[in-house]
């Protein structure tokens, strides 16, 4: 049982570049969520899967889109790297779908991505 | 706008201290307060809380919820090295229904 699971661990990427970053948990979980982390800016979230087959927008949505491929996976794929975009990623997944009581969130481990 | 503040930013101590963080939040259709332990990966789940006056414990940890005042505090005895982290606060709610994080704040456990 890995829990959620994230690759890359670390990318450098170009402005302009694309990439997907992938994102898998175990725990048959039905919600996934996408956050970034930025110093003094805490964790906002990008977006964010109900239940397979659903995404939708989070706080900072813009310059990135997502799949929720099945139940397991939710990737994140940046089509045009920017600057801005350098931040940590950290998907993170929940058993209970939104307006359940149970909120406890758990997180990958995170992909530093820096963008020149 | 729904908003989570955390205070303070960051903290130094020595081991043997007891600290307290604090946590006020402003968020509509509140459901539930969370704490996590950021070390240096992933943020872990310590606490959820969801009703005003019932204090969670977990070892030398312990927090409670005032939901009339929109507060949170997170208490830590007897402090440790391995205390040291980012300990962030999130409030589920507001007009997305989602986890909206606070800045965290830095505690720093000198031996």
């Amino acid at each position: 049982n890995a829990g959620v699971t994230q690759t890359p661990k670390f990318q450098v990427l170009k402005t302009g570049q694309s990439m997907t970053l992938q994102c898998a948990q175990d725990m048959n979980h039905n919600s996934m969520y996408w956050y970034r982390q930025d110093p003094g800016m805490g964790l906002r979230l990008i977006y964010y899967s109900a239940s397979e087959g659903t995404t939708d927008k989070g706080e900072v949505p813009n310059g990135y889109n997502v799949s929720r491929l099945n139940k397991r996976e939710f990737s994140l794929r940046l089509e045009s790297a920017a600057p801005s975009q350098t931040s940590v990623y950290f998907c993170a997944s929940r058993e209970a779908p939104p307006l359940a009581g149970e909120e406890t969130q758990y997180f990958g481990p995170g992909t530093r991505l820096l963008v020149l | 706008e729904d908003k989570v503040v955390q205070s303070p930013l960051s903290l130094v101590v020595h081991e043997g201290d007891t600290v307290t963080l604090n946590c006020s939040y402003e968020v509509t259709n509140f459901r539930s307060l969370l704490w996590y332990k950021q070390e240096k990966k992933a943020p872990t789940f310590l606490f959820m809380l969801t009703s005003s006056g019932i204090e969670k414990k977990s070892g030398r940890l312990s927090s409670i919820l005032d939901k009339k005042e929109l507060f949170s505090i997170l208490n830590i005895t007897a402090t440790q090295t391995g205390d040291s982290a980012i300990y962030l606060c999130a409030a589920h709610g507001g007009a997305t229904n989602k986890l909206i994080f606070g800045t965290g704040t830095l505690l720093a456990v000198q031996p």
